[in-house]
């Protein structure tokens, strides 16, 4: 049964700074995975989507790695602003079977001036 | 603009009552995916549908119901609402299994 999982749960920098967030899978079958941010009371908006064949994909400030041998996926933001506060959600598709994706907790960004 | 399209965006329902959430996209997706958030427990998949005409029970079906009777529409009703199903649920779709997600804004229920 695919788990995913995301750390930290909460992070709270200074405006500027570089960020990491982890996020790693269980099930390495994956067909891909997907990053979310998720505003206050608001939906889920699709950052940016790996296919298990890529290592990378890149939109911005933002660029998400994929190692499926590992069991994990990375969310790089450079110069994080105070807008770029939210939760980001991964998600990844496992081959088999129906598509289900399978969500981590997320991690909570905040972001001050 | 296109998208998914959910409704009501809030409700408060007593319990017994029924209930039918709505959710309509204009992409021509073929998979429809209904998704319940609550706190501590993430996203849980309730059902699914790969193309109109079928679906599938996800993680936490008990209690709900859902019917594709063609491309854009997958409404999912409530038959006799508990207080256990109050949550904030999302509407999701995709084209097939290589394109990405994407989600409505969101159903608050509140069932008292």
């Amino acid at each position: 049964k695919q788990e995913v999982t995301q750390i930290p749960a909460a992070l709270s920098v200074p405006e500027g700074e570089n960020l990491v967030l982890n996020c790693s899978f269980t099930d390495s079958a994956i067909y891909n995975l997907q990053w979310f941010r998720q505003d206050p009371g608001k939906g889920l908006t699709s950052l940016l989507l790996i296919q298990s064949s890529q290592r990378e994909q890149t939109s911005g400030r933002l660029n998400a790695s994929l190692d499926k041998s590992s069991g994990r996926s990375t969310l790089y933001i450079a110069a994080s602003q105070p807008g770029d506060s939210a939760t980001y959600l991964c998600a990844a598709l496992s081959s088999g079977g129906y598509n289900k994706l399978i969500f981590g907790a997320g991690t909570r960004l905040a972001v001050h001036p | 603009i296109a998208g998914i399209t959910q409704a009501p965006t809030s409700q408060i329902l007593a319990a017994g009552r029924r209930m039918t959430l709505r959710c309509t996209q204009d992409m021509r997706h073929n998979a429809m995916y209904w998704y319940r958030q609550d706190l501590g427990l993430g996203l849980r998949l309730i059902h699914y549908s790969n193309t109109a005409g079928t679906t599938g029970k996800g993680e936490v079906p008990d209690g709900y119901s859902v019917s594709r009777a063609n491309t854009d529409d997958f409404p999912l009703t409530l038959a006799s609402a508990v207080p256990s199903q109050t949550s904030v649920y999302f509407c999701a779709s995709s084209m097939d299994r290589g394109q990405g997600y994407t989600f409505g804004s969101g159903t608050r229920l509140t069932v008292v």
